[in-house]
């Protein structure tokens, strides 16, 4: 049992450059999540999904697209990486319900560093 | 803005002493706090959480306590223990079942044995 898994684990970037991160999850979760941590602030969510085959946006979705195929993967897509988007990315799975209601498992991160 | 502000960015303590984080939040729509423990290069790992219609909750050797006039809570971890070594994360929920948390920037404690 992995629990949540990230890949790539760390990756550079030249801006303009599009990347897709891969998150997995092998506890039969419906709801997952991507977060952003930068340097100096809390964790921000980007999106998230309550199922398969949808998504929803969070407090900072602009610059990134995701889907959600497979009830297993969240992948989260960058079309044209920006500078600004350099940071560490994490994914996260609740069995059911928001992290309030459930307890939200996270996977390791993704170090994203875009030139 | 920050919405959740853990004003310490570190904090060292004496293996068997109490080690207590603060901290605090300034949207009082918020009604359900959690704590998140991480260790480096892995990610957050919930550790303990209360929700607005209590001021405590105990498990084992962590309290939260929640002082919702003052829009304050802290982390008491006694005896502090090596293991307990981390950055500590605050998190906050405006809403039952949301999806959306607001995280503090965090706190590195340091037990020093």
């Amino acid at each position: 049992n992995a629990g949540v898994t990230q890949t790539p684990k760390f990756r550079v970037l030249k801006t303009g450059q599009s990347m897709t991160l891969l998150c997995a999850q092998d506890m039969n979760h419906e709801y997952m999540y991507w977060y952003r941590q930068d340097p100096g602030m809390g964790l921000r969510l980007i999106h998230y999904s309550v199922g398969e085959g949808t998504t929803a946006k969070g407090e900072v979705p602009d610059g990134y697209n995701v889907s959600r195929l497979k009830k297993q993967n969240f992948l989260l897509g960058l079309e044209s990486a920006a500078p600004s988007q350099t940071s560490v990315y994490f994914c996260a799975s609740t069995r059911g319900g928001g992290p309030s209601t459930d307890t939200q498992y996270f996977g390791p991160g993704t170090r994203l560093t875009v030139l | 803005d920050q919405q959740v502000k853990q004003n310490s960015p570190s904090l060292s303590v004496q293996e068997g002493r109490i080690s207590i984080l603060n901290c605090d939040y300034t949207n009082s729509m918020f009604d359900y706090f959690l704590w998140y423990k991480k260790y480096p290069a892995e990610g957050p790992t919930f550790l303990i959480s209360i929700s607005s219609i209590k001021d405590k909750n105990e498990d084992g050797r962590f309290t939260v306590f929640l002082n919702k006039s003052a829009k304050h809570l802290s982390l008491h971890i006694v005896p502090s223990q090596p293991g307990d070594s981390a950055v500590y994360f605050c998190a906050a929920s405006a809403q039952t079942g949301a999806n959306n948390l607001f995280f503090g920037t965090g706190t590195r404690l340091t037990v020093i044995p």
